[in-house]
């Protein structure tokens, strides 16, 4: 069964403590792996796109890398703003499956 | 440019009323995606579009359920005979291609 699993569920940081958000996969015939960030009461906010076992991606504090069964979401030095939901969700067939989110908070 | 708008907002209905929620796609875009959201969850898969045609509906969760595309760019989601497990957020998303899919700000559903 096609399956995106999150972890961890919850997340409390201080501001500037790195740490790194897991998101493992089976998904048969994976096109594309996502990152959305979304806010309470606010649709998914897209993030990155990663395509294959290797590649890395990087936006301000934010970097995604991808290996074949997993996809790491690290959050360096993190500040307040970063509070949110993170998303993962994989490509199957034109849809996306998505895990059930890491709740990260970070406190000043 | 605009992104992905959805109406209403908000929608309270009683268990049995049917009701209807729009979904503006970013112009151009070709495909559109409904997911369903349920609290504490991440989104689930109910239907697609590729222009107005519906390519996938295997996650509309009974017959109740329906959308239709017609002109190929507005969608509009429609529940049938509520019930309280529809109670969720409905998120529209539109893609120009296979790609990354945007997402708009959602409705949320209460059935009481």
């Amino acid at each position: 069964e096609d399956q995106v699993t999150q972890s961890p569920e919850a997340l409390r940081l201080q501001e500037g403590e790195s740490s790194s958000l897991n998101c493992s996969y089976t998904v048969s015939g994976l096109r594309g792996l996502f990152w959305y960030r979304q806010d309470p009461g606010k649709g998914p906010e897209f993030l990155f796109t990663l395509y294959s076992a290797g590649e890395e991606k990087e936006k301000e504090r934010l970097k995604a890398t991808l290996t074949k069964k997993e996809s790491f979401l690290h959050i360096t030095a993190p500040k307040p703003e970063d509070s949110a939901t993170y998303l993962c969700a994989a490509e199957h067939t034109d849809k996306l499956i998505f895990g059930t989110g890491t709740r990260l908070q970070v406190f000043p | 440019g605009a992104g992905v708008s959805q109406s209403p907002r908000y929608k309270v209905a009683k268990r049995g009323q049917d009701v209807a929620l729009r979904c503006d796609p970013i112009s151009g875009h070709v495909s559109l995606f409904w997911y369903q959201q349920a609290l504490g969850q991440g989104p689930e898969f109910l239907t697609y579009f590729q222009n107005e045609a519906q390519l996938d509906k295997s996650g509309l969760p009974s017959d109740r359920f329906f959308a239709e595309r017609p002109e190929g760019s507005v969608s509009t989601l429609k529940i049938q005979r509520t019930q309280q497990e529809d109670s969720a957020v409905y998120l529209c998303a539109s893609s120009p291609g296979r790609l990354e899919q945007y997402f708009g700000p959602g409705t949320r559903l209460t059935v009481t």
